[in-house]
């Protein structure tokens, strides 16, 4: 089992619709938990970080996190054509605060 | 605020040559920076955790003497590729950790490709 997994898509949503992208972990000793949005060729951009269970909204995302069902989401309301990427998913390694598990990324894909 | 910037954005070096990447905290100190590299289509790969003004900390597999990491100043960390091989071209990216921050922040990537 993967520590940190997502499915890897590609996710195609409708333009303006919402898009809902899910991650699971193994270790239930993790506190942080972030989301990240990779474009193709270019560098990881922090998009929402949670620490405690329930919703966080920023703008048209929105973190969900499940402590006891081991599971962190990201919803993305209107989905623009620029939000096409791959989202990865991290927690933080137990025992160590600031080092990260990455999950491999779902790819999204919004489609006009 | 947090922007971290790398040096260069893309190199190309021969086999057998060093190269130096520069990784800088612009707005804010970095008391960690976290190296990684990255192959096309593949997740993020942990390479090293450096801490300001200690030796930096790699992950099993990543060859130390190969990969020399120095984190000198809360705002400055380089990682060079000594004696670099075709194999090592990838996409290298740091990222950076503020004092009590547990968000990271990844600057805009290097590049390499060995020939």
């Amino acid at each position: 089992q993967k520590e940190v997994e997502q499915n890897s898509g590609p996710l195609s949503v409708p333009e303006g619709a919402i898009a809902s992208l899910n991650c699971t972990y193994s270790d239930r000793g993790s506190q942080s938990f972030f989301w990240y949005r990779q474009y193709s060729g270019k560098s990881p951009e922090l998009i929402m970080s949670i620490y405690s269970n329930g919703d966080k909204e920023d703008g048209r995302f929105t973190a969900q996190l499940n402590k006891a069902s081991q599971y962190v989401s990201l919803l993305i309301r209107d989905s623009q054509p620029s939000d096409s990427a791959t989202y990865l998913c991290a927690v933080n390694r137990r025992g160590n605060n600031y080092q990260l598990i990455w999950g491999a990324g779902t790819k999204l894909i919004i489609k006009p | 605020g947090a922007v971290v910037s790398q040096h260069p954005s893309w190199v190309i070096c021969k086999s057998g040559t060093s190269v130096k990447i520069e990784c800088r905290s612009l707005d804010f100190q970095a008391t960690t920076m976290f190296w990684y590299r990255q192959f096309p289509k593949q997740s993020l790969m942990l390479m090293a955790t450096s801490n300001e003004g200690s030796k930096a900390t790699y992950e099993q597999g990543v060859e130390k003497d190969k990969f020399l990491i120095n984190h000198a100043s809360l705002t400055l960390s380089t990682l060079t590729v000594t004696s670099a091989h075709p194999e090592d071209s990838s996409f290298y990216i740091c990222s950076a950790r503020g004092r009590g921050a547990n968000e990271q922040y990844f600057g805009p990537g290097t590049r390499l490709t060995v020939t």
